[in-house]
């Protein structure tokens, strides 16, 4: 039972145009949420992150919205360019864990086409 | 500044043998963790640490041993391959808790 989970395996957008990519989550004691984007023989790289206190966080043109009532967040990528093309995980943190590693998402692919 | 750094990239091995996965960070981060990533899957946790001297289980540790004897280095042991850890395993860290994760690229390992 997957408590993070990213149901479009993948995405296919023009240069230019808003990319959204979706998160849905199950638990309700999840209090942090990022983004990482991971390009081919790479490290996931962090991308933007998001407070369970905010509904919103922008980084240049990157946006994250979250809706705790439906337990679902996106991530906007506006203007998308053929640079942003990766595997987009979505991912989140338990509250009170000192420790704990971050729960992932399958991850989304990316495909920004020229 | 290197940041986490992982050794080797990629290394088969057949079943029964035993390797050490390496990784190091020249960060001065407290929090190192242990993810393997199978494929069109997420990353799942295998074994982290808090600091020096200090290693828990993750989701999946059956078939690992870690240790920490010092802040930069958190190698990942694997005693007795089998082909079900042919994976893709990525070591990461973090200054504090609300520090994000920063990943090392990664060691591809096929056994066979």
């Amino acid at each position: 039972d997957q408590q993070v989970k990213q149901n479009s395996p993948s995405l296919s957008v023009q240069e230019g145009r808003i990319s959204i990519l979706n998160c849905d989550y199950t638990n309700s004691m999840f209090d942090y949420f990022l983004w990482y984007k991971k390009y081919p023989a790479e490290g996931p790289t962090f991308l933007i992150s998001i407070s369970s206190i905010k509904d919103k966080n922008e980084d240049g043109r990157f946006t994250v919205f979250l809706n705790k009532s439906a337990k679902h967040l996106s991530l906007h990528i506006v203007p998308s360019q053929p640079g942003d093309s990766a595997v987009y995980f979505c991912a989140a943190r338990l509250r009170g864990q000192a420790g704990t590693a971050l729960i992932f998402g399958k991850g989304t692919t990316l495909s920004v086409s020229s | 500044n290197a940041g986490v750094t992982q050794t080797p990239k990629f290394r088969i091995l057949k079943i029964g043998q035993s390797m050490t996965l390496q990784c190091a960070q020249d960060m001065n981060h407290n929090y190192m963790y242990w993810y393997r990533q199978d494929p069109g899957m997420g990353l799942k946790l295998i074994y982290y640490s808090v600091g020096a001297g200090i290693t828990d289980k993750g989701e999946v540790p059956n078939g690992y041993n870690v240790s920490r004897s010092t802040t930069e280095d958190f190698p990942l042991r694997l005693e007795l391959a089998a082909p079900s850890q042919t994976s893709v395993y990525f070591c990461a860290s973090r200054f504090d808790r609300d520090q994000p994760q920063h990943f090392g690229d990664g060691t591809r390992l096929s056994i066979l």
